[in-house]
């Protein structure tokens, strides 16, 4: 069955450093994969997202993800944090009209 | 362009009351999405739609119905609410089925007591 997971519920990072947050999907063909940021009380925003081609991609605010086939992997990534980060991510999976959300990681940014 | 739109925002139902939440789209998009989410487990798809008429099954499906009289609006309904449905919802839509890339509502807080 398909299934994503992120395997941390929450994560402190301090404003400034760097960011990985963690998505690993099982599915047998090249998945969809995306990621999304919920931020306290609104609705999810589409970071970035992968289809094919590069395994490197750049979404916006200065986020990407790099997606490993070996690894069953998808981690977003960003080099340097700002305050306004904090919020609750999600990865998520599309086949077909199948779509699979991991539980979400919330991040925490301290000064 | 509003987007992606959700009435009510809030709303507070006694068991066995029945509402109904609307969803509408301008952006003439083709699929819409019923959502739940609660907390530690991410989105689970209620119900969705691939065109005007047209409903299916989601994951969790039971206790909801819904409608797609227009391409732009998306109803879901709650017959005789429970408290197990006290949840956040959100709806989304989609056009193009290869980028399967999904715009959210702003999300209906709804609580059954």
């Amino acid at each position: 069955a398909q299934s994503v997971t992120q395997p941390d519920i929450h994560i402190t990072v301090s404003e400034g450093a760097s960011l990985e947050l963690r998505c690993n999907y099982s599915y047998g063909a090249t998945p969809y994969l995306f990621w999304y940021v919920q931020s306290p009380g609104q609705g999810l925003q589409l970071l970035l997202k992968y289809f094919s081609g590069d395994t490197l991609v750049q979404g916006i605010k200065g986020f990407e993800a790099e997606f490993k086939r070996s690894q069953s992997s998808f981690n977003l990534r960003k080099p340097s944090v700002h305050w306004s980060d904090a919020a609750e991510y999600f990865c998520v999976h599309t086949g077909g009209f199948k779509t699979i959300f991991g539980a979400g990681t919330r991040l925490f940014v301290k000064a | 362009n509003a987007g992606v739109t959700q009435t009510p925002k809030f709303r507070v139902l006694k068991t066995g009351q029945s509402m109904t939440l609307l969803c509408a789209q301008d952006m003439n998009h083709e699929y819409m999405y019923w959502y739940r989410q609660d907390p530690g487990m991410g989105l689970r798809l209620i119900h969705y739609s691939v065109g005007e008429g047209t409903t299916a099954k989601g994951e969790v499906p039971d206790g909801y119905n819904v409608s797609r009289l227009k391409k732009q609006n998306f109803l879901l309904g709650l017959e005789s609410a429970a408290p197990s449905q006290t949840s956040v919802y959100f709806c989304a839509s989609s056009d193009r089925v290869r980028d399967r890339e999904q715009f959210f509502g702003p999300g209906t807080r709804l609580t059954v007591l």
